[in-house]
């Protein structure tokens, strides 16, 4: 089955810098990534996603690459905000099959 | 839009009753369900997945006789812990899709078994 790596599983950046996390994935035929936000004592939001035949997708200070060939895939948060602190995850999926999601990342934003 | 809720939002019980969890897509129509089970510090583990009249699909480990799922209609699926017990106490969270790959998550309800 689908297994996804996730690294860094802790990040801590300044406000205003950029944080990455990466992600690596086993399974080629995988062609869904979307990444969720989830604060303490809620449930995961999502807050972006690509698809398979997109290399890049920007969302304002948010934005996910995607290399198939490597298998893997990234999230980049510029001009992070103490807002922006929560744990990150990572995660794929083959279509509509269930998501395969990875360990998380604990961003925290310092003011 | 893509709202999804959960109720009760938190719940403490006895050892050895039985409680059920709401999940319901607010605005949209929701062909598949999921069930996820998270403990402190840890990811999302999928519990089962459901799909509108039909019976839940489990993950390998997951006791169906414990763990009840209805998906009724296209906007609600339920989950009961029976009998539960101390090590049933965790953080549940469902997640719908309504034909599409992207899951939307409720907000969670955590479970308190003394």
């Amino acid at each position: 089955g689908e297994n996804v790596e996730q690294h860094p599983s802790t990040l801590s950046v300044q406000e205003g810098d950029s944080a990455v996390i990466k992600c690596t994935y086993s399974d080629s035929a995988s062609n869904y990534f979307p990444w969720y936000k989830q604060e303490l004592g809620k449930g995961p939001q999502l807050i972006i996603d690509i698809r398979s035949n997109v290399g890049e997708k920007k969302d304002q200070r948010i934005a996910v690459t995607l290399n198939k060939t490597a298998k893997h895939f990234s999230l980049h948060i510029t001009e992070t905000q103490p807002e922006d602190s929560a744990v990150y995850f990572c995660a794929a999926s083959k279509g509509y099959s269930t998501l395969t999601f990875g360990k998380g990342t604990m961003l925290l934003v310092s003011p | 839009g893509a709202v999804v809720s959960q109720h009760p939002s938190w719940v403490i019980c006895k050892s050895g009753t039985s409680v059920k969890i709401e999940c319901r897509s607010l605005d949209f129509q929701a062909t598949t369900m999921f069930w996820y089970r998270q403990f402190p510090k840890q990811s999302l583990m999928l519990m089962a997945t459901s799909n509108e009249g039909s019976k839940a699909t489990y993950e390998q480990g997951v006791e169906k006789d414990k763990f009840l799922i209805n998906h009724a209609s296209l906007t609600l699926s339920t989950l009961t812990v029976t009998s539960a017990h101390p090590e049933d106490s965790s953080f549940y969270i469902c997640s719908a899709t309504g034909g599409e790959e992207t899951q939307y998550f409720g907000p969670g309800t955590r479970l308190l078994v003394l």
